[in-house]
């Protein structure tokens, strides 16, 4: 079986701070992750996934992530938050061996301070 | 630029009606997914087609949701007879059911949401 938890349901930070998004998984096999973020009244987006290539994953808006192994670990960092980020933030976890089935974690949702 | 579509963005229904929404996936996606978001709930899983099959359909209501796949470039998802608890936005998602080597394994491309209120 496989889970997300994202450890945080809200995180605030101010403007030009840094943004960490926390996120951990269980699986049983070798994972597909992904971050998917959701701006208010609108649909999914895929911010970036890491698929068993690089562990350092580079995704739009200047996000990145790390895939930790021994950590069970994919956090999603960005170095300079700005006010347009303010949204929520899905880790999500590919079912292996069931197609292109995905898990959600909670979310999380990130303010952005002036 | 290939997304999924849905229609309509936006219901208001009263309790009883039917109510259908649509979903237009990805040109060449096999895979097509319905979820329900709510304040409560978060994210949802109703439905699950491969290849226009449906292969999990677990987290819906039987008794008054239903999802069909009529063509490759058509998914359903009818409520009949909704009520108030339904209310939700209602997210298509497609993808491809690839190998690895094809680079897009596990990834959906998700629409842009229906919004439906019960009254």
């Amino acid at each position: 079986a496989q889970s997300v938890t994202q450890l945080d349901s809200h995180v605030s930070v101010s403007e030009g701070t840094p943004v960490l998004l926390r996120c951990n998984y269980s699986s049983s096999y070798s994972p597909s992750l992904f971050w998917y973020v959701q701006h208010p009244n609108k649909g999914l987006q895929l911010l970036l996934k890491y698929t068993s290539a690089a562990t350092l994953v580079k995704g739009i808006n200047g996000f990145e992530a790390e895939f930790k192994k021994s950590e069970t670990s994919f956090h999603l960092t960005k170095p300079s938050a700005h006010m347009s980020d303010a949204a929520e933030y899905f880790c999500v976890v590919g079912r292996a061996n069931a197609g292109n089935m995905l898990t959600f974690g909670g979310g999380t949702r990130l303010m952005v301070k002036p | 630029d290939a997304r999924v579509t849905q229609t309509p963005r936006h219901k208001v229904t009263e309790m009883g009606q039917e109510v259908t929404m649509r979903c237009q996936p990805i040109l060449g996606h096999n895979t097509v997914f319905w979820y329900r978001q709510t304040m409560m709930q978060g994210l949802e899983l109703l439905a699950y087609f491969r290849n226009r099959a449906p292969l999990d359909d677990s987290g819906m209501p039987k008794d008054r949701f239903s999802a069909e796949m009529p063509d490759a470039t058509l998914a359903t998802l009818k409520i009949q007879p909704s009520e108030p608890r339904d209310s939700a936005v209602y997210f298509c998602a497609s993808g491809s059911s690839g190998t690895l080597a094809s680079g897009n394994r596990n990834e959906q491309f998700f629409g842009p949401g229906t919004r439906l209120t019960v009254l």
